[in-house]
């Protein structure tokens, strides 16, 4: 059974600051890992999808890694901003294309 | 296009009343999935469906779920009899399921509340 764990769980950062938010997942036989931004009270944004066949994705000054044989993804947030400040999720497909998410990791960037 | 939208945005009821939110897809999209988001529960899968047949319920919570979609476009999402432990924001995805391209596009939800 395909288990997403996101750490960490929650994240302070000061502006400016570059970091990276975690996610594993433990069965590698994955098509594609997609990490969306939730923002409080809405739906979620998607940000990127990476293929299985790919290593990295790139949109502005995110950055989102793959490493299927590890089972682990990593975004990296680059110049962090106050609007940065959300709860980001990462997803697989499990069997029918349903997507099991990780417990998400809540980003708050101080000005 | 327009995005996936939902309707109503919020929905408060009373404990024992039957309750329909609705999705309406991307234009062209054949996959359309139901999530439930519960506080300190994450995103749970319901249902999916596939044009108009839904070959995987396995999230359905209970009995008192069930969803239909027509036309290939629109889904309804009915509880019957609801419960307190309903209460969560309901988000619909849709998906073109093209071979390679799976990329999930959210609904802002309906959040839904049993008192």
């Amino acid at each position: 059974k395909q288990e997403v764990t996101q750490i960490p769980a929650a994240l302070s950062v000061p502006e400016g600051e570059n970091l990276v938010l975690n996610c594993s997942f433990t069965d590698s036989a994955i098509y594609n890992l997609q990490w969306f931004r939730q923002d409080p009270g809405k739906g979620l944004t998607s940000l990127l999808l990476i293929q299985s066949s790919q290593r990295e994705q790139t949109s502005g000054r995110l950055n989102a890694s793959l490493d299927k044989s590890s089972g682990r993804s990593t975004l990296y947030i680059a110049a962090s901003q106050p609007g940065d400040s959300a709860t980001y999720l990462c997803a697989v497909p499990g069997n029918t294309g349903k997507l099991i998410f990780g417990q998400g990791t809540t980003l708050q960037v101080k000005p | 296009g327009a995005g996936v939208s939902q309707s109503p945005s919020n929905k408060v009821t009373e404990k024992g009343k039957d309750v329909e939110l609705r999705c309406d897809p991307i234009s062209g999209h054949t996959a359309l999935y139901w999530y439930r988001q519960s506080l300190g529960q994450g995103l749970e899968f319901l249902i999916y469906f596939q044009g108009n047949s839904a070959p995987d319920k396995s999230g359905l919570p209970s009995d008192r779920f069930s969803a239909e979609r027509t036309g290939g476009s629109v889904s309804t999402l009915t509880i019957q009899r609801t419960q307190q432990e309903d209460s969560a924001v309901y988000l619909c995805a849709s998906t073109i399921r093209l071979a390679g391209d799976h990329e999930q596009f959210f609904g802002p939800g309906t959040r839904l509340t049993v008192l």
